[in-house]
């Protein structure tokens, strides 16, 4: 299995502008969780989805953070606008309900 | 709340020494419980899981944790590390299997030679 695949890897963006990261999680896992990494507030939950459906989007920030998971093969996070606070390393990861987490290489987002 | 802690955020071990890092969670049942690695640019790979039965867990690359229920601990331990052990890691919990994890700080394991 290629494991968790996310796109792009880095992405660069003007404040203002709308970014969409992607997601492919592992074939057969059906829970998928986005997560974000800063230096102040290290790893922490955005929002996670089981068997398509959101379960827990409390970590969302605010209203400019959305996440779809039209099928079981693709989930997207969308920020509009984007702010320079959302500069961070966004990370999806996937799982069924008996095993671990695996984890995407992650897509680095600078907001300039 | 529910939370994990890493007391310590950088450690520095000679190559062939013993490590340990510490982890200490806070969580009304005992939860399932993870060590993760990241080295730079990379994603998080899972060292080794704890969800239930034997307290002394073995992982990938030589590693163990000890869960000790006492203590509300699941430190890492390894027995001689290796230069290519440099890198970032975590502690994570869940309440269940399958849910949302929550991280610690991490601690950056440096080697030196």
């Amino acid at each position: 299995d290629a494991g968790v695949i996310q796109s792009p890897r880095h992405e660069v963006t003007e404040m203002g502008q709308e970014v969409t990261l992607r997601c492919k999680p592992i074939s057969g896992h059906n829970s998928l969780f986005w997560y974000r990494q800063t230096m102040m507030r290290g790893l922490e939950l955005l929002i996670y989805f089981n068997n398509n459906v959101p379960i827990d989007d409390s970590g969302m920030p605010e209203d400019r953070f959305s996440a779809k998971m039209p099928n079981a093969s693709f989930s997207t996070l969308k920020i509009q606008p984007s702010e320079p606070r959302d500069s961070a390393v966004y990370f999806c990861a996937s799982t069924n309900l008996a095993s671990e987490q695996y984890f995407g290489p992650g897509t680095r987002l600078t907001v300039t | 709340a529910q939370s994990v802690t890493q007391p310590d955020i950088h450690i520095t071990v000679s190559e062939g020494a013993s490590l340990e890092l510490r982890c200490n969670y806070s969580y009304g049942a005992t939860p399932y419980l993870f060590w993760y690695v990241q080295s730079p640019g990379q994603g998080l790979q899972l060292l080794l899981k704890y969800f239930s039965g034997d307290t002394l867990v073995q992982g990938i690359k030589g590693f163990e944790a000890e869960f000790k229920r006492s203590q509300s601990s699941f430190n890492l331990r390894k027995p001689s590390v290796h230069w290519s052990d440099a890198a970032e890691y975590f502690c994570a919990a869940s309440d269940q299997a399958g849910t949302a994890l929550i991280f610690g700080k991490g601690t950056t394991l440096s080697v030196s030679s």
